[in-house]
């Protein structure tokens, strides 16, 4: 696509419920990145996938937390026993390569807003 | 412990003015400085980035001022312009290693 696609944009879940969220990359980017953006907050680093692979997982608050590429192209977070405290608009990004070199922009979705009844 | 702090947290600038966004971190290993703008209800998109071996980058308005021996880089928008109002996020990575840590954001409205 043309864009990186996050589905869905809004969910409403009550405290306990598990939750799932997908990002759909730019077709073609390997590194895939998902961030936390809490209101008035910069983003959160949560975790990043090269291909198929968590290459970094080290931003997961804890193992309520989990994140899958089986294919090495769309992705879904998944929250159990949601929190109130987990709510928070969750990002996805996506570049051609790992970021960290510098070289390759991270371009973002709009983002999933979570919130936690 | 923020990596990256980011002020001031809000600022309004009159049309035409310049706004100025600054950014001070502590970690030494960092190598890429990007800005990002975001507006409401949207994702981040990247506005201009600059490694430590440059003081200073422009791109059309926006220019990064980096000040190495302070630990310090900040964005300078020109003639700022009502479509400018957004929040600006400023980042840092160590390149091939860390994940990018953004700062806490900056809300800038630019008023006629």
């Amino acid at each position: 696509g043309a864009g990186v696609s996050q589905t869905p944009s809004n969910k409403v879940t009550e405290k306990g419920k598990y939750v799932e969220l997908r990002c759909d990359p730019i077709s073609g980017h390997t590194a895939l990145y998902w961030y936390r953006q809490s209101l008035g907050q910069g983003p959160e680093f949560l975790i990043y996938f090269q291909g198929t692979g968590a290459a970094d997982d080290s931003g997961l608050p804890n193992d309520r937390f989990f994140a899958v590429r089986p294919e090495g192209s769309v992705s879904t977070l998944k929250i159990q026993r949601t929190e109130r405290g987990d709510s928070a608009v969750y990002l996805c990004a996506s570049s051609l390569g790992t970021v960290w070199a510098g070289a390759n922009v991270l371009t973002f979705g709009a983002g999933s807003r979570l919130t936690v009844l | 412990q923020q990596q990256v702090k980011q002020s001031p947290q809000s600022l309004i600038v009159q049309k035409g003015g310049i706004s100025i966004i600054n950014c001070a971190y502590e970690n030494t290993a960092f190598d890429y400085f990007p800005w990002y703008q975001q507006f409401p209800g949207k994702g981040p998109a990247l506005l201009i980035a600059i490694r430590p071996d440059v003081s200073e980058k422009k791109e059309g308005r926006f220019t990064i001022s980096f000040n190495k021996s302070a630990k310090q880089f900040s964005l300078h928008i020109m003639d700022s312009q009502p479509g400018d109002s957004a929040t600006y996020f400023c980042a840092a990575s160590v390149s091939g290693n860390t994940p990018l840590v953004f700062g806490k954001g900056t809300r800038l409205s630019v008023i006629a």
